[in-house]
């Protein structure tokens, strides 16, 4: 059975990094063809994918925040690490992290729970 | 960067009516395209990828057609358990993107 869940702080400050750990279960990011991506959801508002790292290390960014992106993996610790650097009130929201289907399939099949992300002084 | 739109924003119906919602890309995608459900403070919920592969365990009453830009989930029969949110991706190319979602009330 494969699980994810979302950690990290539930309110930052305007210019912060956030640091976000995603935990998994059921699955390796070693295993050929497995990835885990990151999506937030601003409060009423639609899905947004942020980013998806692959069990060779490949990483892809949303080209709009690439730049305050940064996503690692830990697959020792089942582990995937999502950082957001210069944070501001608009990245309010909630931020999943999912599994990648499988091989040549970039949509999510496993969700977790999500965490809410408030950013304001 | 491949935009993706959904029709209609939102829809009310009735339980037992068939609902549609269209999703359509700004470029070909050839089925790279997948479709969620969301209820209110929940995660989404795969039904279906491929634009037309059902999930494992999605109730059959969904189903998903289409090809090139022009998309399509259908419900054949609404249950009191569908009225939610839904939204389309493609996988076609990163970055990855939704739809805006489509909105099912009941009406």
């Amino acid at each position: 059975q494969i699980t994810l869940k979302e950690s990290g702080p539930t309110l930052v400050k305007p210019t912060q990094t956030l640091t976000l750990t995603c935990t998994f279960s059921g699955f390796s990011l070693s295993t050929s063809g497995v990835g885990v991506g990151w999506i937030r959801q601003p409060p009423g508002k639609a899905l947004e994918w942020l980013a998806l790292i692959y069990w060779n290390d490949d990483k892809r960014y949303s080209p709009s925040l690439k730049s305050r992106l940064t996503i690692t993996k830990d697959t020792s610790k089942n582990q995937v690490v999502l950082t957001m650097t210069n944070m501001d009130p608009v990245d309010t929201a909630t931020y999943y992290c999912a599994h990648r289907h499988g091989s040549e399939i970039d949509a999510f099949d496993i969700w977790g729970q999500g965490t809410m992300v408030t950013v304001s002084s | 960067d491949i935009q993706m739109t959904q029709s209609p924003s939102s829809l009310s119906a009735s339980v037992g009516d068939r609902v549609t919602i269209t999703c359509r890309a700004s470029q070909g995608i050839s089925n790279s395209l997948a479709w969620y459900q969301q209820k209110p403070g929940k995660a989404p919920k795969l039904l279906l990828y491929a634009a037309s592969r059902l999930e494992s365990g999605v109730p059959s009453r969904f189903s998903g057609s289409g090809s090139g830009t022009d998309y399509t989930l259908t419900i054949s029969s609404l249950q009191p358990e569908d009225f939610a949110t839904y939204y389309c991706q493609q996988y076609y190319s990163t970055p990855l993107t939704f739809g805006q979602g489509t909105k099912v009330e009941i009406k």
